[in-house]
């Protein structure tokens, strides 16, 4: 158990809707990230979030956007959804943005658009 | 954006054997990192890396930070059944808040 929670765990939804996906980092962690797994892509870096500031962005899509809460916690929102948006959505979290701080993974979110 | 290039993409082995696969970039990195994902789970970190140059072992499991700083690879001796699943390699850049930057996988099945 990484210590990082994620929910759904899975999720079935409509092209054109609006799915919100939610993680708890790890305790005391500052850093979230969130990643997209999909079977032609890999593993994706989509935004990193530090301590409620939006911190790095990766490939993450206009239509999709994420935000940190004070008590750290992170939702990722992903809209207008594509049949490609189907992916595991994995998050992640770190102690700060030091040197050298270990990344824990969730077990992600699957989303399925159909 | 950097490119991390992981090979080989598959191996199928016989359970005893040992196993080799690396990485290569176009770019260096501050740290190297090795991750073995099992099917529906997430990426969970077998071996950190460093310095350049840094061999760290964590049982089976040997890895070697490059010491250009732009590759690593992993081995895992004498593999059983249960390492069954896909290895990542991951590079991380401090001044990029930390992020990492994933290779393609390579995905590892063991004949008992």
């Amino acid at each position: 158990d990484s210590g990082v929670t994620q929910t759904p765990k899975h999720l079935i939804t409509a092209t054109g809707q609006r799915v919100t996906l939610r993680c708890s980092p790890r305790s005391g962690d500052l850093s979230v990230y969130w990643y997209q797994q999909s079977l032609d892509q890999g593993l994706q870096f989509l935004i990193q979030y530090y301590n409620g500031e939006e911190r790095a962005k990766g490939n993450i899509l206009e239509r999709f956007s994420a935000q940190q809460f004070p008590d750290l916690h992170s939702e990722l929102n992903l809209s207008s959804l594509e049949l490609g948006d189907s992916a595991l959505y994995f998050c992640a979290s770190s102690g700060s943005t030091g040197t050298g701080n270990t990344i824990y993974f969730g077990e992600g979110s699957w989303l399925t658009v159909v | 954006g950097q490119q991390l290039n992981q090979s080989p993409q598959s191996m199928f082995i016989q359970e005893g054997e040992d196993v080799s696969m690396n990485c290569t970039s176009s770019s260096i990195f501050n740290t190297w990192l090795w991750y073995k994902q099992d099917p529906g789970e997430g990426p969970v970190l077998l071996i950190a890396l460093y310095k350049a140059g840094e061999l760290t072992s964590n049982g089976r499991l040997t890895a070697q930070f490059g010491i250009t700083r732009k590759d690593s690879f992993l081995n895992i001796s004498a593999s059983i059944p249960s390492d069954v699943g896909i290895y990542f390699c991951a590079g991380q850049l401090w001044n990029a808040g930390n992020m990492l930057t994933f290779g393609g996988g390579t995905r590892l099945m063991v004949k008992p």
